[in-house]
């Protein structure tokens, strides 16, 4: 089991550039999730998705797109990415809803720079 | 808005030593988790507590839940260079939408 995955690793854009982060699980979890984590701000959700074809805002969704076609992927889009969206971006799964206890399983970031 | 605050944010200690890391909210929770992120990779789950009271040991790590649901400590007795890191609060539950909440986290280094 590869658990969850992410490309690219890493991403330099510019101003204005569009780019789509990929995710993919091989655990067959339901519910999946995008945060990125910036220095003192821990992580924030920015969307999340309960199962194929659904997705829902996060905490911080401005300037991010998402889709869910397969249950296995969860992509992130940046239509036109600006410096403040630079990051650290994490993908996340799990089996059931967090209030029900339930662990998320994390892919090892992408880090994204938009100069 | 519900929020975690964790502190301390920073902790640096010598190996052997003892230290808490505490994660307090004024909401309630339902559950509470600790995860635990290395350098250059995604957080990993330690534990997770439901019930107000709860206490989890995991070797040397002991977990507490707060007996409101409102706050949780993680302790380390004798640390090791292997437990630095960042340890994460999130706490699920009250008003997130089935969603976890996280602390901002507090960044361990044990030197040897």
């Amino acid at each position: 089991n590869a658990g969850v995955t992410q490309t690219p690793k890493f991403r330099v854009l510019k101003t204005g550039q569009s780019m789509t982060l990929l995710c993919a699980q091989d655990m067959n979890h339901e519910y999946m999730y995008w945060y990125r984590q910036d220095p003192g701000m821990g992580l924030r959700l920015i969307h999340y998705s309960v199962g194929e074809g659904t997705t829902a805002k996060g905490e911080v969704p401005d300037g991010y797109n998402v889709s869910r076609l397969k249950k296995q992927n969860f992509l992130l889009g940046l239509e036109s990415a600006a410096p403040s969206q630079t990051s650290v971006y994490f993908c996340a799964s799990s089996s059931r809803r967090s209030h029900q206890g339930s662990e998320q399983f994390f892919g090892p970031g992408t880090r994204l720079t938009v100069l | 808005t519900q929020l975690l605050e964790q502190s301390p944010q920073f902790l640096s200690i010598q190996e052997g030593e003892n230290l808490t890391v505490y994660c307090n909210s004024s909401s309630v929770f339902s559950s509470l988790q600790w995860y635990r992120q290395e350098p250059g990779e995604g957080p990993v789950l330690l534990v997770t507590v439901v019930t107000g009271g709860e206490v989890k040991k995991l070797k040397r790590l002991t977990f507490q839940f707060g007996d409101a649901r409102k706050d949780s400590s993680l302790h380390i007795t004798a640390a090791q260079p292997g437990d630095t890191g960042l340890y994460l609060c999130a706490g699920a539950g009250g008003r997130s939408q089935g969603n976890l909440i996280f602390g901002k986290g507090t960044k361990l280094s044990v030197k040897p």
